[in-house]
């Protein structure tokens, strides 16, 4: 079956690093994406990784894939109060250009 | 990345009434477009995957009469609530596939 898996919230110190963890249970799953959704307001790509890789990092963002455990997480170094957000893991079923999601992780980034 | 934008980005209608909302494709021609929804504090649940020239696909669980899809051509798909209810108020945000998809700004409904 499709379900992707994360916590509901997180809360972290400015400045700090963020870790955004997210199960999924669809193991012919091609790709992983990471999306951020601030208040009101659509969803912005972040990030996504290719199944056959393990890590993928682009600038302050740090994607991990355990493909094993069919385990996600995506760190945030240096988290910065403009990095409040929910963030929405997804997969894409093999064979299937359609994304299905967490619940979202809501991210409070405190001074 | 591809554009996408949507169209109204909000709306305020009556009970009963129906409301149409456009997706469009601003830099790519898309065969398929995708509807999904989101609930206030949930997640995006898809509805509906949109084919140019043919019948839409829809999820289990989503009525087909209620949410009416029209793919007319490659950049622009419409999703109409017939005949809306309080319960359809929702978050609507359509998406593309180019490489990976891309997601419209999204459409507030509120049904009162």
């Amino acid at each position: 079956g499709e379900d992707v898996e994360q916590s509901l919230f997180l809360s972290v110190r400015e400045g700090d690093s963020s870790v955004i963890n997210c199960t999924y249970t669809d193991s012919s799953s091609t790709y992983l994406y990471w999306y951020k959704q601030e208040p009101g307001a659509g969803l912005q790509l972040l990030t996504y990784i290719f199944s056959n890789m393990d890590m993928k990092q682009d600038q302050r963002l740090t994607v991990l894939l355990n493909k094993k455990d069919k385990h996600l997480s995506l760190r945030i170094a240096d988290t910065q109060t403009g990095d409040s957000a929910i963030y929405f893991c997804a997969e894409r079923p093999g064979g299937y250009n359609k994304l299905i999601f967490g619940a979202g992780t809501r991210l409070a980034v405190h001074p | 990345g591809a554009v996408v934008s949507q169209h109204p980005s909000r709306v305020i209608c009556k009970s009963g009434t129906s409301v149409k909302i456009e997706c469009r494709s601003l830099d790519f021609q898309a065969t398929t477009m995708f509807w999904y929804r989101q609930f206030p504090k949930q997640s995006l649940m898809l509805m509906a995957t949109s084919n140019e020239g043919s019948k839409a696909t829809y999820e289990q669980g989503v009525e087909k009469d209620k949410f009416l899809i029209n793919h007319a051509s490659l950049t622009l798909s419409t999703l109409t609530v017939t005949s809306a209810h309080p319960e359809d108020s929702s978050f609507y945000i359509c998406s593309i596939f180019q490489e990976t998809q891309y997601f419209g700004p999204g459409t507030r409904l509120l049904v009162l």
